[in-house]
């Protein structure tokens, strides 16, 4: 079962930033965070994922609370092209397998 | 970067008829596959976990004799949606990693899903 809750809808402008929280209060020690996106009838696209230190690569930023039970994921500069629903996802520890909550469907506003 | 090809991206089928889809790495060995299912406005539900060489294990609720997966290269895993009826009809995704046992450090690759409806 997922471990992570998120909300439901956001919008942002073009051009802003994009913050998009999730929590995960009941995350192991080991286990990390992932986040992918959905464009519609499109399979998930890896975003970035980190264990305990903020991580950047050239799509987003994701920075991870000290305690681990929350994280952020940041689009610098949100571009239509990034309206999509956004998953974050705890990686399960005892398997492999990843778990997918119900995300959060981001609009990008012109 | 690792990719995933899954086909075919669409399929229409009759009640009763069976349909395969299948899910290929391209340039790793997935040595662990896995099957989701998306109805519409929903999440991905994970279906199944596939190994190669070993029986999928299934997630609690997923029929095994109804949703049959073969895993038998390090390339490909097929799901065969068998006697497929109308509530069958979903997107379902495949997804794939080069498991080594310590490798939650890596991402999962998916594929562009398949869209199946049954008439």
């Amino acid at each position: 079962d997922a471990k992570t809750t998120q909300p439901t809808s956001m919008d942002c402008a073009e051009g802003r930033a994009a913050n998009l929280p999730c929590n995960h209060s009941t995350i192991s020690g080991n286990e990390y965070v992932y986040w992918y996106r959905q464009i519609h009838s499109q399979g998930p696209q890896y975003i970035i994922h980190g264990l305990k230190n903020n991580e950047t690569n050239e799509m987003a930023s994701l920075i991870i609370t000290e305690d681990r039970k929350s994280s952020t994921l940041i689009l610098p500069h949100a571009t239509l092209r990034d309206t999509a629903v956004y998953y974050c996802i705890v990686r399960a520890n005892t398997g492999n397998q990843f778990y997918f909550g119900t995300g959060t469907s981001l609009t990008v506003i012109p | 970067g690792a990719v995933v090809s899954q086909h075919p991206s669409r399929v229409i089928c009759k009640s009763g008829t069976s349909v395969k889809i299948e899910c290929r790495s391209l340039d790793f060995q997935a040595t662990t596959m896995f099957w989701y299912r998306q109805f519409p406005k929903q999440s991905l539900m994970l279906m199944a976990t596939s190994n190669e060489g070993s029986k999928a294990t299934y997630e609690q609720g997923v029929e095994k004799d109804k949703f049959l997966i073969n895993h038998a290269s390090l390339t490909l895993s097929t799901l065969t949606v068998t006697s497929a009826h109308p509530e069958d009809s979903s997107f379902y995704i495949c997804s794939a990693t080069h498991w080594t046992g310590s490798s939650y450090n890596s991402p999962l690759h998916f594929g562009n899903g398949t869209r199946l409806t049954v008439t």
